[in-house]
């Protein structure tokens, strides 16, 4: 289940089990979205993007959902595998501000074998 | 080549120290972005060089220097650090400052400010 931590939200599955991380944005003029995976240790790693003229995108095993009615952004990882295990950034862009990105809070996302 | 290296890894400086952290790219990207990451945070934008010159300062404090001396190397000196500025300092670049463009990152520099 998912559970909110002093620190860091936290979702645990079951391996093989569907992932759904959620991430609500503020910026009503963002228009373009990536998720970042972050593993112990590393720096942040490009999973999938998506620009505000569209509502879904998939990628290998991700997809992204985007609802810019609400402001909510959603990472959804299918068969998720112990090498998903990591903390999930979701990050905003708008074309005024250039490529300048600002991250969400991030999720950790662990996966039980 | 789609790496950003890191130098060095880890850092442990004195407060009445004078340190650089060292960021490189070969994927002839011509942005690059510092960005600061507290534990359990997410990262913060510090400084974006576009074409080797500084486009965008977060208000980041005089002690944090940043250079650029070319278009693959980028530099953050240290100098006169406070313990709050331990954190993971994140290097990125990208094929351009504007627009929108994926961002590289690199491993980070862990400092820690005794």
């Amino acid at each position: 289940g998912e559970s909110v931590g002093l620190h860091l939200p936290t979702l645990s599955v079951q391996e093989g089990d569907n992932s759904i991380i959620n991430c609500a944005y503020s910026n009503s003029a963002s228009d373009y979205f990536i998720w970042y995976k972050q593993e112990s240790g590393k720096g942040p790693q490009f999973i999938i993007d998506i620009r505000s003229n569209m509502d879904k995108r998939q990628g290998q095993r991700v997809t992204v959902l985007l609802n810019k009615t609400v402001k909510h952004l959603s990472l959804q990882i299918a068969a998720t595998q112990p090498g998903d295990s990591a903390v999930y950034f979701c990050a905003e862009n708008s074309n005024n501000a250039g490529n300048m990105l600002t991250f969400g809070g991030g999720t950790r996302l662990m996966v039980k074998p | 080549d789609t790496e950003v290296t890191q130098t060095p890894k880890h850092l442990v400086m004195g407060m009445t120290n004078k340190k650089s952290l060292k960021c490189e790219q070969h994927m002839g990207h011509r942005a690059m972005y510092w960005y600061k990451q507290k534990a359990k945070k997410p990262p913060e934008l510090m400084f974006v060089y576009s074409y080797e010159k500084l486009s965008i300062n977060e208000s980041v404090p005089s002690r944090f220097s940043p250079e650029c001396p070319n278009s693959s190397l980028l530099n953050l000196h240290l100098h006169a650090l406070q313990p709050e500025d331990s954190a993971l300092y994140l290097c990125a670049s990208s094929s351009s400052a504007g627009g929108y463009y994926e961002q590289y990152f690199g491993p980070g520099t862990r400092l820690t400010v005794t």
